[in-house]
């Protein structure tokens, strides 16, 4: 079947640390992968996205590689702010094409000043 | 742009209600979606709809229903509300782009059933 896994959270880092938050996924096809973001009392935002191997998607000094052959999409950022406190959720849908979700389990992170 | 609106935001209701919680957008999005969010943050995708007259059930069995008669509405019911429906509700629709879908959301309902 289809699923995602996500490293276990809460995670909490200091302004300018490093962050990375493990995604690891099975499918049964050729999937394409994501990174939703969920701010307090706000619903889902697409982050970054990646249709095929090798891809690497960016967005707000974010960024993720589709690995095919580690089944991975991990997240990571240089330098993460305050402001990037939030849940995160790795997703996949598992061929082109396809339009449902399939969402790992989240990883909240608290950034502190 | 998408623009996906639930209402209501948060929602505290006793047991035994009837509620309906509403979902619209107005980007003319043939695919829409609810989901549950429970308090451990997991979502689970609890129907979907593919255009207007088109509902199905989605991987977690819910005691709600949905329906679809316009294509930028798609409220869903409880028709007696029990404290175990207590969760975050939300609502996406999705379009075509390139080779993918991407889902749109909307800012959630709380709903609190006591």
């Amino acid at each position: 079947g289809n699923s995602v896994t996500q490293m276990e959270g809460p995670v909490t880092l200091s302004e300018e640390a490093f962050l990375t938050i493990n995604c690891t996924y099975t499918a049964t096809g050729y999937p394409s992968l994501f990174w939703y973001v969920q701010y307090p009392g706000e619903g889902l935002q697409l982050l970054l996205k990646a249709t095929k191997a090798d891809d690497k998607g960016s967005n707000k000094g974010f960024e993720a590689t589709y690995r095919k052959e580690t089944t991975s999409f991990h997240l990571e950022k240089g330098s993460v702010q305050v402001s990037d406190s939030a849940v995160y959720f790795c997703a996949l849908t598992p061929f082109q094409g396809a339009q449902k979700l399939v969402f790992g389990q989240g990883t909240r992170l608290t950034i502190n000043p | 742009e998408a623009d996906i609106y639930q209402t209501p935001r948060y929602l505290v209701i006793g047991t035994g209600k009837k509620i309906t919680l509403e979902c619209s957008q107005t980007m003319g999005h043939d695919k829409m979606y609810w989901y549950q969010q429970d308090p451990g943050m997991e979502l689970h995708l609890i129907h979907y709809s593919y255009g207007v007259n088109s509902t199905e059930k989605g991987d977690l069995s819910s005691e709600s229903t949905v329906s679809r008669i316009r294509t930028e509405h798609f409220p869903l019911t409880l028709e007696s509300a029990r404290p175990s429906h207590t969760s975050q509700y939300l609502c996406a629709s999705s379009e075509h782009r390139g080779d993918i879908y991407e889902q749109y959301f909307g800012p959630g309902t709380r709903l609190t059933v006591t």
